[in-house]
């Protein structure tokens, strides 16, 4: 089966850091995905790990580590505009194709 | 061009309605998706379509028919759809169909009355 926990809501201060966790258990595994989601608007594509360790792209990090099925997406100097929700999704590419099985999603609120 | 658009934005439908969602992407992408996701939940794989041939399909009801005429472009049609099928329906595509992240439409948000 397919089982990807994310905590479900977390609040944090303009200019702080949060890190997101996601932990998984999947049939098959070759990659994981973080999404950022706005209210309404489709997921974003924010970084991909499929090798253990961090992946640094500007403000936003994200770690992996395959043997302990755990990532955390890092979030530095928060802005308001990064309240939204963060989908943490693993490729499933056990049939040949690719099938992203998505997490329940982590609503972040950022205030000033 | 690094954008899917949809077509639709907003569908209201009765439930002995036929239409059709609309997805583009002018990336040369070669596997595209369908996703609905309902308020507050992730988005859930409906089909998978690798260089045009459906490949995936999650089980889903007939009333839900894909179709994919080129490669560029990506329908779904709906007919005879439940109240409980009201979501937004979110049209992705990636380069290949085993690699590569997924870029996703901004939805069709549907309501079925």
């Amino acid at each position: 089966g397919q089982n990807i926990d994310q905590p479900t809501e977390m609040t944090a201060t303009e200019g702080a850091i949060v890190q997101i966790n996601c932990t998984y258990q999947t049939s098959g595994f070759n990659g994981l995905f973080w999404y950022q989601q706005h209210a309404g608007e489709a997921p974003t594509f924010l970084s991909y790990n499929v090798l253990d360790g961090l992946e640094e792209k500007g403000r936003f990090s994200s770690f992996l580590s395959r043997s302990k099925g755990y990532s955390y997406l890092l979030l530095k100097e928060l802005q308001m505009k990064d309240s939204a929700s963060y989908l943490c999704a693993v490729r499933d590419t056990i049939t040949g194709f690719q099938k992203l099985v998505f997490g329940t999603g982590t609503r972040l609120l950022v205030s000033p | 061009d690094t954008e899917v658009t949809q077509t639709p934005k907003h569908l209201v439908m009765g439930m002995t309605n036929k239409k059709s969602l609309k997805c583009e992407q002018h990336m040369g992408h070669r596997a595209m998706y369908w996703y609905k996701q309902k308020a507050k939940k992730p988005p859930e794989l409906m089909f998978v379509y690798s260089y045009e041939k459906l490949s995936i399909n999650e089980s889903v009801p007939s009333r839900f028919s894909p179709e994919c005429p080129n490669s560029s472009l990506l329908n779904l049609h709906l007919h005879a759809l439940q109240p409980e099928d009201s979501a937004l329906y979110l049209c992705a595509s990636s380069l290949l169909p085993r690699d590569h992240e997924q870029y996703f439409g901004p939805g069709t948000r549907l309501t079925v009355t």
